[in-house]
């Protein structure tokens, strides 16, 4: 059973333009949800998170948006850069910190020059 | 560097063989977290431990896989007797103790273990 889905396997956009990841849960638990970025051969790389409490959060060039209804949440990025390209992951938790996450299987990003 | 150091990087065992995964949390951090990926796959909670503690096991396969985190000294994944489907990459995360506010969890790099 999947709780936490990434539809795409993998998205190209040029330099400049906006990256949109998605991601859909089915667990109405999740209360807490991540982004992570991965380079092969590294560990995931935290990037964005968001509570159920709220629909949006920025960071520089990373925002999260949460839709509860559709159970369904977005990482754009804007503007995209070459070292932008890693596999990203989306990742959902039940409750305060110290819970396990359960993740996606993820979308490689190529972002070309 | 202060983050998650995970060791080794790689290791190689033939099958029946005992692996060990070692993991040193960040500085602070009290809650350590043991994930599996295999090939073309996300990332796959097994073990969730505090100083001593297992919290939470869910994760692990019943047999021949077992975790612990000493009050000194670092997490340590074991998996028994290995087997070909063993072959994957290994992460552990640590985050520090928060009742109140989310915190998000900090990966290692990763042990990848092959077997032969």
């Amino acid at each position: 059973d999947q709780q936490v889905k990434q539809n795409s396997p993998s998205l190209s956009v040029q330099e400049g333009r906006i990256s949109i990841l998605n991601c859909d849960y089915t667990n109405s638990m999740f209360d807490y949800f991540l982004w992570y970025k991965k380079y092969p051969a590294e560990g995931p790389t935290f990037l964005i998170s968001i509570s159920s409490i709220k629909d949006k959060n920025e960071d520089g060039r990373f925002t999260v948006f949460l839709n509860k209804s559709a159970k369904h949440l977005s990482l754009h990025i804007v503007p995209s850069q070459p070292g932008d390209s890693a596999v990203y992951f989306c990742a959902a938790s039940e409750g305060t910190s110290g819970s396990r996450l359960t993740f996606g299987e993820g979308t490689q990003l190529t972002v070309n020059p | 560097n202060a983050g998650v150091m995970q060791n080794p990087r790689h290791l190689v065992r033939r099958r029946g063989q005992e692996a060990r995964l070692r993991c040193s949390p960040m500085k602070g951090h009290s809650h350590v977290y043991w994930y599996r990926q295999l090939p073309e796959e996300g990332l796959k909670f097994m073990v969730y431990l505090q100083k001593e503690n297992i919290i939470d096991e869910s994760g692990m396969p019943k047999e021949r896989f077992s975790a612990e985190f000493p009050k000194e000294g670092p997490s340590i994944l074991r998996i028994q007797q290995v087997v070909r489907g063993d072959s994957a990459a290994y992460f552990c995360a640590s985050s520090p103790f928060s009742s109140t506010n989310n915190q998000p969890q900090h990966f290692g790099d990763g042990t990848r273990l092959s077997i032969l």
